[in-house]
């Protein structure tokens, strides 16, 4: 199975502040990774797929970036909204892996 | 809208059985592969069981493979996991999900609200 690594586990930051979240794969997945959100007790929704496409309806303040092994989650200006937990899942070989999730804090 | 609602948990024993249910509506169901994707109290995501469109395959992570069943129910737009031989790590918030298409069968582009499922003597 390939093995998702998420960076750091938990960040703290400050409402306005830029935020990159690292996802690393154990091999290559060229850009078959999707980003998704969670927020306490609720299900994950989906943010980005294909590393950098926005799913609908979802602020321009999220980017995701990357190919191969290396890809990032960038969210420009935090919102009250966006602090939640945030994982990166590969979606090109089988099973299905996710990170270990990234929880954004407010500082 | 796409909507998707799970039911069925609940507290069982170990040994025992169950089945989680998710009713769709808001897409034509029958067209897509859909999962099941559970999260241990307090853990991460952890990808269970998928289905394709028209039920001719089933695929299982290993630690369920041979005491989960999923299926569904095409005319009714429902999907089914049956949980057998229940272990205490079984515990966990099961949700069902839809896949994003025939080009993103392993992408989840919406879920189910849950269903928390406890195994405990």
């Amino acid at each position: 199975d390939i093995q998702m690594t998420q960076s750091p586990s938990s960040v703290s930051a400050s409402v306005g502040d830029r935020v990159t979240i690292t996802c690393r794969a154990s091999q290559g997945i060229n850009s078959w990774l999707a980003w998704y959100q969670q927020k306490p007790g609720k299900a994950p929704k989906l943010l980005i797929n294909k590393a950098s496409t926005l799913q609908s309806g979802v602020p321009s303040r999220f980017s995701g970036n990357g190919s191969g092994t290396d890809f990032t989650l960038t969210i420009s200006s935090l919102q009250p909204e966006d602090f939640a937990t945030y994982y990166c899942q590969q979606a090109n070989s089988f099973p299905p892996t996710f990170g270990q999730g990234t929880k954004l804090e407010i500082k | 809208q796409v909507q998707l609602v799970d039911s069925g948990g609940g507290v069982f024993q170990p040994g025992k059985s169950l089945r989680l249910s998710c009713a769709a509506s808001g897409f034509t169901f029958s067209s897509y592969s859909m999962h099941w994707v559970r999260q241990a109290p307090g853990r991460g995501l952890e990808w269970v069981s998928l289905i394709t469109y028209d039920a001719s395959k089933m695929y299982y992570t290993d630690a369920v493979q041979g005491r989960f069943l999923i299926s569904r129910d095409n005319s009714k737009n429902m999907l089914y996991l049956q949980m057998d031989s229940l272990r205490l790590e079984d515990t966990a918030v099961y949700y069902c999900a839809k896949s994003g298409g025939p080009a993103a069968t392993t992408i989840f582009d919406s879920w189910g609200q849950g269903a928390l499922v406890t195994v405990s003597s």
